[in-house]
């Protein structure tokens, strides 16, 4: 099982529209969690930390769930620029700040 | 954006050869990180420095040695290059090792090795 475990998608919207993406966890004793952007080709940019709980950043709002392991991330009012692989990234400490990154899902938001 | 600057961006190069990847900061940072990101897969990490000649493995480090000689510069070798090698591969920074700072990435290095 990996340790991060996301839905590839892709996920085809409208612009306008709401989606959400999941993601689940295997070891509970990840400290901290992240949602990373990236674009086709590019590297990955820091989206939003996420908070125990819960928060907001414009139209991206992040949830934890440490009990059930998974992290949420919802975006409103979808935009065409919105079109990106978002990975879930979750951290402890195994001697150095170590990140596990999922695999990535696909949005891409269509007119 | 961090400034961290990767070089080469692209390289083609044959089995066999060694390889060598720098990356280059301009932020003071303590940490810096080797990554490979493969299709299906997240990012792995390969080798991580805590300070000046101070490194260590990650999960995926078999056929990769590193170099850190100075803060700003953190170098990744492949002994001896082999086709599964073939990735694109980015260096990352953080401020602190603790669990809770995020990461920054630079612009990647495209590998092919023929």
């Amino acid at each position: 099982r990996k340790e991060v475990e996301q839905d590839p998608g892709p996920f085809n919207v409208p612009e306008g529209a709401t989606v959400a993406f999941n993601c689940t966890y295997s070891n509970s004793a990840s400290q901290s969690f992240f949602w990373y952007r990236q674009d086709c080709r590019k590297e990955p940019k820091l989206l939003m930390s996420v908070y125990s709980s819960g928060n907001e950043d414009g139209r991206f709002t992040a949830q934890l769930n440490r009990a059930s392991q998974y992290i949420s991330l919802l975006i409103r009012d979808s935009k065409l620029s919105d079109s990106a692989t978002y990975l879930c990234v979750v951290t402890f400490w195994g001697g150095y700040n170590k990140l596990i990154f999922g695999a990535g899902t696909r949005l891409a938001v269509h007119p | 954006d961090a400034g961290i600057t990767q070089s080469p961006r692209h390289k083609v190069t044959e089995t066999g050869t060694p390889v060598t990847l720098r990356c280059h900061q301009t932020e003071n940072h303590r940490y810096m990180y080797w990554y490979r990101q493969d299709p299906g897969h997240g990012l792995r990490l390969i080798h991580y420095s805590y300070g000046v000649k101070d490194t260590d493995k990650g999960e995926v480090s078999d056929g990769y040695s590193v170099s850190r000689s100075k803060t700003e510069d953190f170098l990744l070798t492949l002994e001896s290059a082999t086709s599964s090698q073939t990735s694109v591969y980015f260096c990352a920074i953080s401020d602190q090792g603790q669990g809770s700072q995020p990461q920054h990435f630079g612009d990647g290095t495209r590998l092919s090795i023929l």
